[in-house]
């Protein structure tokens, strides 16, 4: 069964540095999502990307935030200078459907932990 | 605020038991309707979908009641493997199509 992968497992970084969190979405998957979970609290909706371009970001996706889909097959989050506030896990999704408004599940990678010292 | 709320628990429940979950969403335009499980630090992984006509998976029924904004999740002859917390997840219309999560529901199936 195709899958989502994300790249490092365990990041941990000083803060003030920038961090870069790699994807790769199921390969028909037009539309990309990334989320975070801060430990003991609820899954939360960072941003999605659809046709190279933002389509949908919340208050949490500040300045500091940015995505990018380098090539064909990565789909990237990018944090420029962490906070001590950033340290979680890094949940990166795909869907497929032909339209935005399509039901299809979004499927999730098993995740990128965070850890600002 | 457009939340989706759900008992935290958690349910301790012997094997083979029966088990349902609910959960109420605040926003009435929503459109799509999940439930995901989440093991322990890991990522949350589709259960199934809910239909308005309400579906089954094996052991797993789903039910939706629109007019009460109400979602449950019914749990048959209880394994063990099905320890975990499970996520009660909406779409809301809003056209950005990002999925809106409860806080979860843990259950601790014991032998």
């Amino acid at each position: 069964e195709p899958e989502v992968t994300q790249t490092p497992s365990h990041q941990v970084t000083q803060m003030g540095q920038e961090v870069i969190l790699r994807c790769v979405p199921i390969s028909n998957h037009l539309y990309f999502y990334w989320y975070r979970q801060i430990l003991g609290q609820k899954v939360e909706f960072l941003v999605s990307f659809y046709n190279n371009e933002i389509s949908e970001k919340s208050e949490i996706f500040d300045d500091q935030f940015s995505v990018e889909r380098p090539d064909g097959s990565n789909f990237t989050l990018k944090i420029r200078s962490t906070k001590l506030e950033d340290s979680a896990m890094y949940f990166c999704a795909s869907r497929g459907g032909d339209t935005v408004y399509s039901n299809q599940p979004q499927h999730f990678g098993d995740g990128t932990r965070l850890s600002i010292l | 605020r457009k939340e989706v709320e759900q008992d935290p628990g958690p349910f301790n429940v012997p094997e083979g038991a029966t088990v349902a979950f609910n959960c109420t969403y605040s926003n009435s335009a929503s459109q799509s309707f999940f439930w995901y499980r989440q093991d322990c630090r890991k990522e949350p992984k589709l259960l199934m979908s809910v239909y308005s006509s309400g579906n089954e998976d094996g052991r797993f029924t789903a039910q939706l009641n629109r007019a009460s904004q109400y979602i449950s999740l019914l749990i048959r002859d209880s394994k063990l493997s099905d320890s975990a917390t499970y996520l009660c997840v909406v779409n809301e219309d809003t056209g950005r199509r990002a999925l809106t999560f409860g806080s979860g529901t843990r259950l601790q199936v014991q032998p």
